[in-house]
């Protein structure tokens, strides 16, 4: 069965720091991996995802992840973040090619001050 | 368009008692999934629906907790007789049957707290 580590649990920055969140996955196949964001009072929503293709993606408010493969790694970056991301980041994979359940990490709950 | 809904947003419940919470999925989604988080852990799966049928139940932590998707449209989750263990915020999320894109549209939980 695959696990999800993110090591992070509690990260404190400063407006215009410079964010990275660890995420390291377990699985022996292929896998689909995904960035959720739970903003206060708010529901889970996508903040990226990757299936295949560049290993550098893109998504919404500014946000980028890297898989490397060798390293079981998708860690998620933003170069400068602001107040409004303060949040709760979670990491989830599940295994290529299906719709069924995501295994998802414990989550890193960021705390950006002004 | 109305996105993910679960009710009641928090239920206080005493031991042995019984809760039964309930999700409406976006308007023609398919899967529908139910998630739990205990307090500082990871999100777990719990069951997966295809329409009205379970495709998934794996995740279920025993038979005190009974799922149902009547019509393939809203799904109520059970629990009885509720145990101290089974505080925390149980997640519903739906997604399209078809061009699975690998988004889940999550509601904004369910928390129980069982005293």
């Amino acid at each position: 069965a695959q696990s999800v580590s993110q090591h992070n649990h509690h990260v404190i920055l400063s407006e215009a720091a410079s964010l990275e969140l660890g995420c390291n996955y377990s699985y022996g196949g292929t896998v689909n991996l995904f960035w959720y964001v739970q903003y206060p009072g708010q529901h889970l929503q996508l903040l990226l995802k990757y299936f295949s293709g560049d290993p550098l993606v893109k998504g919404i408010k500014g946000f980028e992840a890297e898989f490397i493969k060798s390293k079981f790694s998708f860690n998620l970056r933003k170069p400068s973040v602001q107040w409004s991301d303060t949040a709760e980041y979670f990491c989830a994979v599940n295994p290529t090619g299906t719709a069924s359940k995501l295994t998802f990490g414990t989550g890193t709950r960021l705390q950006v001050t002004l | 368009e109305a996105g993910v809904t679960q009710f009641p947003s928090h239920s206080v419940i005493e031991k042995g008692q019984t809760v039964t919470l309930r999700c409406d999925p976006i308007s023609g989604h398919d899967n529908l999934y139910w998630y739990r988080r205990v307090m500082g852990k990871e999100i777990k799966f719990l069951l997966h629906f295809v329409k009205e049928s379970k495709q998934d139940e794996s995740g279920m932590p025993n038979n005190r907790f009974l799922a149902e998707r009547t019509g393939g449209t809203y799904s109520t989750l059970k629990v009885q007789p509720a145990e101290l263990e089974d505080s925390g915020v149980y997640f519903c999320a739906s997604s399209q049957a078809r061009g699975y894109t690998g988004e889940l549209f999550f509601g904004e939980g369910s928390r129980l707290t069982v005293l």
